[in-house]
């Protein structure tokens, strides 16, 4: 199992471009999430996604868009980046609540 | 809601020394509580969780931790550090629904 995958490693984006950061896992789990993780603040959830087709939003939602059209993609949606949202960001899967995977991350810087 | 502190944003110790951690959370329901370390560029992985029993859990790499409801505290311990545990931990917490609430985290140096 390759587990959970993250691309790109690594983006830099001007203000206003967008972008889709792919993550993927390969366990067949029902849950996934996406975090971003700032100096000082810890991980905090983005959107989360229970099953195909069903998502919901996290801590902070605005400006970020997921959709879950698979079991094994979970995608999100930066439509207008702003400096605000540099951070490093991380997908995670689990079959049910009590341990999760996380990917390698994606590290973002917006200009 | 739910929330969890670590109170300590740095640990430096020296190695073959103790270390304890600590990681307050609020919640006024029933939780699970989690502890995940994080290598320099690379994503967390679960060092040991706390779902139910006994309150003393043991995790990975010789780290224990004890859940304490009165102190509502899940304190990370391990009795002899070693250079490879420097890191970043993150306490979390996990409540009736699907979202994990993580700490702010702490770094812990292990100086030769």
């Amino acid at each position: 199992n390759a587990g959970v995958t993250q691309t790109p490693k690594f983006q830099v984006l001007k203000t206003g471009q967008s972008m889709t950061l792919q993550c993927a896992q390969d366990m067949n789990h029902e849950y996934m999430s996406w975090y971003r993780q700032d100096p000082g603040m810890g991980l905090r959830l983005i959107h989360y996604s229970v099953g195909a087709g069903i998502t919901d939003q996290g801590e902070v939602p605005n400006g970020y868009n997921v959709s879950r059209s698979t079991t094994e993609d979970f995608p999100l949606r930066l439509l207008s980046a702003a400096p605000s949202q540099t951070s490093v960001y991380f997908c995670a899967s689990s079959q049910d609540r009590r341990k999760q995977y996380f990917g390698p991350g994606t590290r973002l810087t917006v200009l | 809601a739910q929330s969890v502190t670590q109170l300590d944003s740095q640990v430096p110790v020296f190695e073959e020394a103790p270390v304890e951690l600590r990681c307050n959370y609020s919640s006024s329901v029933s939780v699970y509580l989690f502890w995940y370390v994080q290598y320099p560029n690379q994503g967390l992985q679960l060092l040991l969780k706390y779902l139910s029993g006994s309150t003393l859990v043991k995790g990975i790499n010789g780290f224990e931790a004890e859940f304490n409801k009165s102190q509502t505290s899940f304190h990370l311990r391990k009795p002899s550090v070693h250079i490879s545990d420097t890191a970043e931990y993150f306490c979390a917490v996990i409540n009736t629904g699907n979202q994990f609430y993580f700490g702010t985290g702490t770094s812990l140096t292990v100086i030769p």
